[in-house]
C-alpha cells in the first residue's frame, strides 16, 4: 500500500520557473525523502527532512514538513529542461514494523 | 552511479517460468530493499534485509522468494511468472537499516510474455 501520495500527478512548466510539488501521508514517520527518477532508470535520492525538522534546502531545492497535517512540499526554483523526471516522496514510518515506502510520483515537464 | 549493481538489466521470460534477479549493494552497505515498478501500481516494497537477514515484508507475492548471502549480495526470485509480474525490479541499498536514504540500481527490466 502506498504511504506517500502525491499532488499534481502531473506538472508542465517553463524553464526558468519554480515548480511545487506535494506529498501526503497517513501514518506517522520518522522522516521523508524525495527522490527523482529519470525515464526508466533508478531513483536518486535527493533529500530528506526528519520528523523534528520544519525546513531544508539544497542547491536549488526547498522541502518543507508539516507533521499536523501529515503533508511535505518539495519547491525547485528557477527549474531547467534537466530537471525533467518522476519526483517521488517516500516515508521512513516509525516503530518496529518501519518501512520506506513510497508515493506513485509526479512528473515534471519544463519546457525549453 | 549509485554503486548499486543489478544484474541482468533486461530479461524476457515465458509464463510458468522461473527467474533470479542478482543485486550487489554499495560497498559499506549492510541493507537492500526490493521494489517493483509497474505502471499501475507504481513503485511497491516487496523485501528487505539487513546484514543477512530479513527485516521487513511488504506486498510480496509466496511465488517470489529473496535473499541476502553472507557477502551482502542479495537474490529475488521470482517463481510462475505470469503476464502480471512483468515490471521494473529495483534494488536498493542503505549503510542502515532504517531511516536512511537509499541508493538505487538501474533496475531489472522483466517481460513475460
Amino acid at each position: 500500500s502506498q504511504q506517500g501520495e502525491e499532488d499534481p500527478q502531473a506538472l508542465s512548466i517553463q524553464e526558468g520557473e519554480n515548480a511545487t510539488m506535494n506529498c501526503s501521508y497517513k501514518t506517522s514517520i520518522n522522516n521523508l525523502q524525495w527522490y527523482r527518477q529519470n525515464s526508466g532508470r533508478g531513483l536518486v535520492h535527493l533529500i530528506l527532512i526528519r520528523s523534528n525538522e520544519r525546513e531544508k534546502h539544497s542547491g536549488r531545492l526547498r522541502v518543507t514538513l508539516d507533521t499536523s497535517k501529515k503533508s511535505s512540499s518539495l519547491l525547485i526554483t528557477a527549474s531547467r529542461a534537466a530537471d525533467t523526471a518522476s519526483y517521488f516522496c517516500a516515508t521512513f514510518t516509525s516503530g518496529a514494523n518501519s518501512k520506506l515506502t513510497f508515493g506513485k510520483g509526479i512528473t515534471l515537464s519544463v519546457r525549453p | 552511479d549509485s554503486g548499486v549493481t543489478q544484474t541482468p538489466k533486461h530479461l524476457i521470460t515465458a509464463t510458468g517460468q522461473r527467474v533470479t534477479l542478482r543485486c550487489s549493494p554499495r560497498s559499506g552497505d549492510l541493507s537492500v530493499y526490493w521494489y517493483q515498478q509497474s505502471l499501475d501500481q507504481g513503485l511497491q516494497f516487496l523485501i528487505q534485509y539487513y546484514n543477512g537477514e530479513e527485516r521487513a515484508k511488504g506486498n510480496i507475492l509466496e511465488r517470489f522468494s529473496a535473499q541476502q548471502f553472507p557477502d551482502l549480495h542479495s537474490e529475488l526470485n521470482l517463481s510462475s511468472l505470469e503476464l502480471g509480474d512483468s515490471a521494473l525490479y529495483f534494488c536498493a541499498s542503505s549503510v542502515q537499516a532504517v531511516y536512511t536514504e537509499a541508493f538505487f540500481g538501474q533496475g531489472t527490466r522483466l517481460t513475460v510474455v
